[in-house]
This record gives structure tokens, C-alpha cells and sequence, in this order.
């Protein structure tokens, strides 16, 4: 599958700090979106992104869909204990094709 | 609305038996994935299937690994002999057509142990 870069590969924050990170890849995606995975779960879709520049927010989460369609970030405002876990960036080449996945940003709250 | 249902939730067996893991997928989607999470790769994708037809197995690791679909509503995935090295968490993946329906919905694992 294609690569995708993930970074930074952890976080660790005090609560109430906002959270920036991103995911790059040497190919050109059809469509980003961001998963959010929890001890002992699977991964549960956060953001999806279908247009280079698109802004999307979901509560505090806010993504964006660069404009070379090469990349993605994440931001988080506020961050709350409960916003730990495993972040994951995922892209897709085109429509119907399967999902190359980053590595994952874990991250840390302390309250 | 029940999401992707995926059996047992953990498995522990000895080097050499043969597991099978599975899954029922969301009702109305006609793309099924299976996923292998390790610390080391992350999540990595084994084989994929849209109307039970299997699309990309070009990541199934070996010949040990077999996945079948027989209809719409059920997939296993089958390794035998196993070996302690196919211990991971295997997620099962589901979505359903259409460029708004890009969206891919997961199981909650099954947390295989091979001793």
C-alpha cells in the first residue's frame, strides 16, 4: 500500500492545550479522513475529506485536506482527558479503493 | 443500528491449530476489509472484498492466511496453521458505495494470541 507519514508519533499535554498533527504521502489522495481508536476498540471515523482545501469540524475537531492533496492535519482545541487515545490519518486514492493507513499519534492528557 | 460485529473478542491458542476469526458486516454495505494491527506495522490491510468478491489479497502475509465471503452478511478469515508471530488484534472493516460512502466503519477486534 502507498505510505503515509504520520507525525508526531506521540503527544503528551496538560488539558486545555490545543493539538496540532499532520500526515504526508509522496501520492495524491481522492479522499482523507481521521480515526480516533481507544483501548481495546476499533477505530471509529472522526473527519472525512473529500476536496483538496476542504475544511471540515466536528466539535473541536477541525481537519483539513491540504491543497496538494498530499497531505492532511488534525487539530484539536481545548483537549480533555477524554481525548486520549490512538489518532490514526487515513487516504484513499480513489473512489473505491481500500484505505492505506498512518501509523498513529497517541495521545496524552493530563488533567 | 448495529455496527460490524466481530467474533470472538479474544482468541488464545497453541502454535499450529488452526483459527478462524469473524465477522458480520454493517447491513447494506457491499465492501468488506480485514485489517491486522501490530505495535511494529501499525495497521495493515490483508484482503478486501466488494459483493463477496475478493478484490486485493495482496496483503495476505502467507498461504497460511485464507478468507472466504460466501454471501453479503458473513466473512471469515482463517489461518492454519498458526504461528506465534500472527499474534496481533484483526479488525474487520465495512462500507457501502458511493463517493459519500467512502466511509469505513470497524469491528472492535479480535485479539489473537498464538503461544
Amino acid at each position: 500500500g502507498q505510505q503515509l507519514n504520520q507525525s508526531p508519533q506521540s503527544m503528551f499535554i496538560q488539558e486545555g492545550e490545543d493539538v496540532s498533527m499532520n500526515c504526508t504521502s509522496s501520492s495524491i489522495f481522492n479522499t482523507w479522513l481521521w480515526y480516533k481508536q481507544d483501548p481495546g476498540e476499533g477505530p471509529v471515523l472522526l473527519i472525512a475529506l473529500y476536496k483538496a482545501g476542504e475544511l471540515t469540524s466536528n466539535g473541536r475537531l477541525t481537519a483539513q485536506f491540504g491543497i496538494t492533496r498530499k497531505d492532511s492535519f488534525l487539530n484539536i482545541s481545548a483537549s480533555i482527558p477524554s481525548d486520549v487515545g490512538i489518532y490514526f490519518c487515513a487516504g484513499q486514492l480513489k473512489s473505491g479503493y481500500a484505505l492505506n493507513f498512518g501509523k498513529g499519534t497517541s495521545l496524552l492528557v493530563t488533567p | 443500528d448495529a455496527g460490524v460485529i466481530q467474533s470472538p473478542r479474544h482468541e488464545v491458542t497453541e502454535m499450529g491449530q488452526e483459527v478462524t476469526l469473524r465477522c458480520k458486516p454493517i447491513s447494506g454495505h457491499n465492501s468488506l476489509f480485514w485489517y491486522r494491527q501490530t505495535m511494529m506495522r501499525g495497521l495493515e490491510l490483508l484482503i478486501y472484498f466488494n459483493n463477496n468478491v475478493p478484490i486485493d489479497d495482496s496483503g495476505m502475509p502467507e498461504d497460511r492466511f485464507s478468507a472466504k465471503m460466501p454471501n453479503a452478511s458473513f466473512s471469515t478469515l482463517k489461518i492454519q496453521p498458526s504461528e506465534p508471530r500472527d499474534s496481533a488484534v484483526y479488525f474487520c472493516a465495512s462500507r457501502g458505495h458511493g463517493r459519500a460512502n467512502e466511509k469505513l466503519f470497524f469491528g472492535s477486534g479480535t485479539q489473537l494470541s498464538v503461544l
